[in-house]
């Protein structure tokens, strides 16, 4: 099935520091979203992306989906302790139309 | 408005016995979703369901696992013979229509341990 790959795994920052995650597939993506999961929290809906070469930005955070929908990237600008949870990219499972295949997720802390 | 609940928030079981997870859906959402995540793990598809539609349940892991939605709100997922591996948080998310575009509202999650 389909397979998106995240990385890091890991990432330890200090406040203030940026951060980056990064989303790959070997097949181009009709779509892909961003979810955020606080410690011991759930799954929150951060943004998606659907267009080719798009950048969303909510506040410190800029999103892009690479020009070939195979990419996609988070950016969180000067982070701070709130930003601190896993981000996890989703995109649709094969040919699914309702199913999302979630990549393993990127864990960040942030050391203030 | 309210979101999706799941209850137990908190299950501990011995290995051999059964277990039943809860999940309302945001109502009005068509669409319900059941994923597990292990101890710092990725999310895992477990079974979807649509409305009146016979649910994805390719992936459910053995057939100790089975689930079932009635009326199309509330879900339930059974656990039979718990095994010590099944141990992990099961969470529920509902959407509008279930399409890959849409957002899923996810639920806190039932901590399952299985000693």
């Amino acid at each position: 099935g389909q397979q998106v790959m995240q990385i890091p795994q890991y990432q330890h920052v200090q406040e203030g520091e940026d951060f980056t995650t990064y989303c790959n597939s070997s097949t181009t993506l009709s779509n892909i979203q961003w979810y955020k999961q606080r410690p011991g929290g759930h799954p929150v809906f951060l943004i998606q992306l659907v267009k080719s070469g798009e950048v969303k930005k909510q506040k410190r955070l800029t999103f892009q989906f690479g020009e070939a929908k195979k990419n996609s990237s988070l950016h969180i600008t000067a982070t701070q302790t709130t930003d601190v949870g896993t981000y996890f990219c989703a995109a649709p499972s094969g040919g699914s139309n309702y199913k999302l295949t979630f990549g393993k997720g990127t864990l960040l802390t942030v050391n203030p | 408005g309210a979101g999706v609940s799941q209850s137990p928030s908190n299950k501990v079981t011995e290995k051999g016995k059964d277990v039943e997870l809860r999940c309302d859906p945001i109502s009005g959402h068509t669409a319900l979703y059941w994923y597990r995540q292990s101890l710092g793990q990725g999310l895992e598809f477990l079974i979807y369901f649509q409305g009146n539609s016979a649910p994805d349940k390719s992936g459910l892991p053995s057939d100790r696992f089975s689930a079932e939605r009635t009326g199309g709100s509330v879900s339930t997922l059974t656990i039979q013979r718990t095994q010590q591996e099944d141990s992990a948080v099961y969470l529920c998310a509902s959407s509008q229509g279930g399409g890959v575009r849409e957002t899923q509202y996810f639920g806190p999650g039932t901590r399952l341990l299985v000693l």
